[in-house]
């Protein structure tokens, strides 16, 4: 059984640029959501999709949006992007909502 | 709003000596609960999950955790602390239609 995956594992951007995150689930779930942690902080929850629709929302602006694909696969999206963006962004993929199983993250840093 | 505290930042304590991490949420009724364990640069793993029945529960590397509806508490223990479970701990809550709401975490030293 394959665990949540993650890519890429770092990125740097500048600030304004744009930036794709993917997330492979694990096998057999059909959910996948994002958090963002900040460093020495919990992850808070940007969103959830459930079978390719968006399927609740954290309190993240509009730039940040996503995909889910029929392979329950999902790509995060990150427009304009601001300093305060630089973060670890994890995935986490389950069947509903219980359970979560969380990838290793992507570190993304916004300079 | 779901909401979870952990009240304390960082904790010391010596390899071998028992150990307990608060964790208390804020919810009408019975959420589902959760402790995750996350290494430097890591994602998270799942030490265990509290959903209903008995309240004390087992997890994975000797860890129990123990829901107090009374007291809105679900804090996780571990009779004998190891070098490797030095980590940041995070207890978590939802709820059915809701999302993962984590705590702030708590560090975890361990003094050989």
């Amino acid at each position: 059984e394959t665990g949540v995956t993650q890519s890429p594992t770092h990125l740097i951007k500048t600030r304004g640029q744009q930036v794709t995150l993917r997330c492979s689930s694990q096998s057999g779930h059909n959910t996948v959501s994002w958090y963002q942690q900040a460093l020495g902080q919990g992850p808070q929850f940007i969103f959830q999709y459930y079978r390719e629709e968006e399927n609740g929302r954290g309190n993240f602006p509009p730039r940040f949006s996503g995909l889910q694909f029929p392979n329950y696969s999902s790509e995060l999206n990150v427009n304009a992007l601001e300093l305060d963006d630089s973060a670890l962004y994890l995935c986490a993929s389950s069947l509903q909502t219980r359970e979560q199983y969380f990838g290793p993250g992507t570190r993304l840093t916004v300079t | 709003a779901q909401s979870v505290t952990q009240p304390d930042i960082h904790i010391t304590v010596s390899e071998g000596a028992s150990l307990e991490l608060r964790c208390n949420y804020s919810y009408g009724a019975t959420p589902y609960l959760f402790w995750y364990v996350q290494s430097p640069g890591q994602g998270l793993q799942l030490l265990l999950k509290y959903f209903s029945g008995d309240t004390l529960v087992q997890g994975i590397k000797g860890f129990e955790a123990e829901f107090k509806r009374s007291q809105s508490s679900f804090n996780l223990r571990k009779p004998s602390v190891h070098w490797s479970d030095a980590a940041e701990y995070f207890c978590a809550v939802v709820s059915d239609g809701q999302n993962f709401v984590f705590g702030p975490g708590t560090r975890l030293s361990v003094l050989p």
